[in-house]
């Protein structure tokens, strides 16, 4: 089955210490997205990717990274983390931009 | 301002009967897209069913229904016969610009938290 994978589903940190969180999909879509969701928040958008071209939300802070070294795979750096960027974080595709987005399980981070 | 309001923090509901989740929309685009997602516990964003601003019909999706108002500005996601398993947090979300490069995105309202009771 055509699906969006994340590795790992959760992930212990220290703060301070970067750590990378992955995604992979199937579904050969244009566009992959990162949310953060915060406890019983809303995802809030904080960047994607369509094709090789990065668009980063305005407030996104810069501790935050992305790669996407292929179609298939897309990375989340969080360089330093801090207590504050302990949530959910959750991977999206969609064939184009626009389109209905389909998410992955989730990586739950917890820093430490 | 905000672009989609859901109303219901939480809602209840017996298994078997039906539930309505409100969603209103606030936009000034004449081109939109709505869409409902369902969150169980485990953390995963379900896509349930879509809505065009331009669809002349409410969509369906197996038990799923949209009861679409456009000149109410709202997009309420009907679910039928509810199930146990239908107990999760439900959320309305819109299609529109992003400031940021003209690119299109996902705004998410704040969700409303099912609980079906047996």
């Amino acid at each position: 089955d055509a699906m969006v994978i994340q590795n790992p589903r959760y992930q212990v940190t220290q703060f301070g210490k970067p750590v990378t969180l992955s995604c992979s999909q199937t579904l050969n879509h244009n566009v992959m997205y990162w949310y953060q969701q915060k406890s019983s928040q809303a995802p809030k958008l904080l960047f994607h990717y369509y094709d090789k071209d990065f668009n980063n939300e305005a407030d996104t802070p810069d501790n935050f990274q992305s790669r996407r070294p292929n179609t298939s795979f897309c990375f989340l750096d969080i360089r330093s983390p801090g207590l504050g960027d302990a949530a959910m974080y959750l991977c999206a595709t969609g064939a184009a931009e626009g389109d209905t987005q389909y998410f992955g399980p989730g990586t739950r981070l917890t820093v430490l | 301002a905000q672009k989609i309001t859901q109303t219901q923090p939480g809602m209840f509901v017996q298994e078997k009967e039906a539930v309505t989740l409100d969603c209103t929309y606030d936009t000034s685009d004449p081109s939109y897209g709505l869409f409902w997602y369902k969150q169980p516990s485990s953390g995963e964003m379900i896509f349930l069913i879509y809505q065009g601003s331009y669809d002349q019909q409410n969509a369906t999706e197996g038990r799923y229904s949209l009861n679409f108002q456009k000149a109410r500005k709202s997009a309420n996601l009907v679910i039928s016969a509810s199930q146990l398993g239908d107990s999760a947090m439900y959320f309305c979300a819109m299609r529109e610009l992003s400031s940021q490069g003209g690119s299109e995105k996902l705004v998410f309202g704040k969700g409303t938290k099912l609980t079906v009771n047996p």
